[in-house]
């Protein structure tokens, strides 16, 4: 069984260029979370989704930032027009349920994005 | 507002030895999980133990232990016996109390095991 998987692990990108950071959830998971950690500190939530649905994007900027989780494919974390602030490691989750008091978010191997 | 606390930025440990690393959490909400991660210099993220505000025992995995004290608001996660392969950072989350997905994180303990 495959874990969450993240590509690119790596991305370079010039200010004022798109950053695309793809996210496929475990096997059989519906839920999945997108968190950025800057160096030095700890993750900070963005959004939460589910197949088709944003059900929580309380802690992504209001701009540049979109999120997506279609029908058929991965998650995509969408940045537009990059700056230098936006460097950081986002790192993808997933969880199979959201009912269970003792759920586990399992998480993705993380995107470095450095904007130059 | 909740937050989570661990006031050991870095720490250095003699291999074998056994190791507490301090977290603190503030929450209203009586019903919480808190979770620990190992972030390694390779970046991924791994899930080492969780404990529920209502379980009525200690959590523990293996070598590691949450010393769990809920008057106190503290987590403290203890790794029994250290290997070299320990050094790492390590993360203290609590699952947020206004949902029960929304993890709230520390600012992390760089730990390093010396051989």
């Amino acid at each position: 069984n495959a874990g969450v998987m993240q590509n690119p692990r790596h991305l370079v990108r010039r200010r004022g260029q798109e950053a695309r950071l793809r996210c496929s959830p475990m096997k059989g998971h519906s839920h999945v979370y997108w968190y950025r950690q800057l160096p030095e500190e700890g993750l900070k939530f963005m959004v939460y989704l589910q197949k088709e649905n944003i059900i929580d994007e309380s802690g992504m900027p209001k701009e540049r930032f979109s999120a997506e989780f279609p029908k058929e494919g991965p998650s995509i974390l969408r940045i537009q027009q990059v700056v230098r602030g936006d460097s950081a490691a986002y790192f993808c989750a997933s969880s199979l349920t959201l009912d269970s008091r003792n759920y586990e978010q399992y998480f993705g191997p993380g995107t470095r994005l450095t904007v130059t | 507002a909740q937050k989570i606390t661990q006031t050991q930025p870095g720490m250095f440990v003699q291999e074998k030895e056994a190791v507490t690393l301090d977290c603190t959490y503030d929450t209203s909400d009586p019903s919480y999980g808190l979770f620990w991660y190992k972030q390694p210099s390779s970046g991924e993220m791994i899930f080492l133990i969780y404990q529920g505000s209502y379980d009525q025992q200690n959590a523990t995995e293996g070598r590691y232990s949450l010393n769990f004290q809920k008057a106190r608001k503290s987590a403290n996660l203890v790794i029994s016996a250290s290997q070299l392969g320990d050094s790492a950072m390590y993360f203290c989350a609590m699952r947020g109390p206004d949902s029960n997905y929304q993890l709230i994180w520390g600012a992390g303990t760089k730990l390093i095991i010396k051989p």
